[in-house]
């Protein structure tokens, strides 16, 4: 099972900033086969990013993916206040499925 | 644009089983794999498995032992069965379309809204 790890844990900044999240996996991964998703308070996910960088429908360009082999990236270059919420990474290339545990992003 | 809607019985008593059931509108059933997916409360998610329109499965090793996903093309619906339910599968339960097609893979997208499935004696 691929592990991933996500960092940091919470993230706390304010409305303009720029937010790095990071997902490490315990094995190597296909770029194609790496996702990431946003989660709201009684709200179900919505994905934001599938093949490292692939914005999905209606995503706004401050969303931006990177990354390889390990190590990936989910960029927002300026939050707005709609952007305060939990963000998840998935691999969806080796059975089973897996998530990362998530990081929160706040407002500071 | 696909909708899911999903329905099933929200309160179990331990070793009971769980049963939710996924319509999936707007979309072609048979392109696609179909995935439920849980989240305990305050906690993070977990892929259950998933079904493809000719019934094929993959589960998560872990339920694997207890789950069976199951599929009804007549209706455009698929549904999730699991056994032995203890405190510990207390969950929302989310149904989602991917993320894979039949040719290629990009996320799972959309999801099902929800169903908060609460184990307790």
């Amino acid at each position: 099972e691929i592990v991933l790890t996500q960092s940091p844990g919470t993230l706390s900044l304010s409305p303009g900033e720029r937010a790095t999240l990071s997902c490490r996996a315990s094995q190597s991964i296909t770029s194609f086969y790496l996702a990431w998703y946003q989660q709201k308070p009684g709200q179900a996910p919505r994905l934001l990013i599938s093949g490292t960088s692939i914005r999905a429908t209606g995503i706004p360009d401050r969303f931006s993916g990177s990354g390889s082999g390990t190590d990936f990236t989910l960029t927002i270059s300026r939050l707005e206040p709609e952007d305060f919420a939990v963000y998840y990474c998935q691999q969806y290339g080796s059975s089973p499925l897996t998530f990362g545990p998530g990081t929160k992003v706040d407002i500071k | 644009q696909v909708q899911l809607q999903q329905w099933g019985a929200g309160l179990l008593k331990p070793s009971e089983t769980l049963s939710l059931t996924c319509a999936v509108y707007g979309e072609s059933f048979s392109n696609y794999y179909w995935s439920w997916i849980r989240q305990p409360p305050g906690k993070g998610l977990q892929w259950i498995g998933e079904i493809n329109h000719s019934g094929s499965t993959d589960y998560n090793p872990s339920l694997k032992s207890r789950v069976s996903i199951s599929i009804d093309t007549s209706n455009n619906q698929f549904s999730l069965n699991l056994r032995f339910v203890t405190a510990a599968d207390t969950a929302v339960y989310y149904c989602a379309k991917g993320p894979c097609t039949t040719t290629t893979c990009s996320g799972i997208d959309p999801w099902g809204q929800g169903t908060l499935v609460t184990v307790s004696s």
